[in-house]
């Protein structure tokens, strides 16, 4: 299995302009998470999906980003408008959930995409 | 939600036990203890959890106070690899059990 996948693994974009980000969980993982990382914050969960569905996005820092889940190979977080302190690495995770509570499952992680708004 | 605290960082030897504190005086009966690992710039990985009983595997060992209001992880023999920031964290049951709190964790420095 490739594992997580994301892209693009670096994006430099200049304030204002729009950022998507784009997320390929593991095959057969019916949860997804978007994570943020800063050196300020450390690891922040932005927002996860549960078979495509949105369950909890109270991370998600403002309207200006926003998350989609169109089908269960495929997530993407975008950002319209940047701004430079929506620079930080952005990381992507799946996992397998087994009736609701298995404290077993791991969640993935992907590389990260590392975002740099001038 | 429980909370974790953890020593910002710590140092160990090449081929030495390493023991990585963490204090969770707030955990509830339910609460799993997991740890994860972020490698330099790398996703973090998991690494072992557990709920009461100490745990080994092929990475770690997990040792859980008997209270449960602290654990440690330890790694045997630590290795320029496991140079990493380790994350000490609470799974509880229910609605937020998806919902990881990671904290600052613990940065390892591994000597040669």
């Amino acid at each position: 299995d490739a594992g997580v996948i994301q892209s693009p693994r670096h994006e430099v974009t200049e304030m204002g302009q729009e950022v998507t980000l784009r997320c390929k969980p593991i095959s057969g993982h019916d949860y997804l998470f978007w994570y943020r990382q800063t050196m300020m914050r450390g690891l922040e969960l932005l927002i996860y999906f549960n078979n495509n569905v949105p369950i909890d996005d109270s991370g998600m820092p403002e309207d200006r980003f926003s998350a989609k889940m169109p089908n269960a190979s495929f997530s993407t977080l975008k950002i319209q408008p940047s701004e430079p302190r929506d620079s930080a690495v952005y990381f992507c995770a799946s996992s397998l959930v087994d009736g609701g509570y298995d404290p077993y499952n791991e969640q993935f992680f992907g590389p990260g995409t590392r975002l740099t708004v001038l | 939600d429980a909370k974790t605290t953890q020593p910002n960082s710590m140092e160990s030897n090449e081929e030495e036990p390493v023991h990585l504190p963490c204090n969770h005086s707030t955990i509830s009966g339910t609460d799993y203890i997991h740890w994860y690992r972020q490698l330099p710039s790398q996703g973090p990985e998991y690494v072992i959890h557990g709920l009461t009983s100490n745990v080994n595997n092929r990475m770690a060992s997990l040792a859980i106070a008997e209270d449960r209001k602290s654990s440690t992880l330890i790694l045997h023999r630590a290795t320029l690899r496991d140079a990493a920031v380790y994350y000490c964290i609470l799974r509880a049951p229910g609605y937020n059990f998806n919902k990881f709190y990671f904290g600052s964790g613990t940065k390892l420095n591994v000597k040669p």
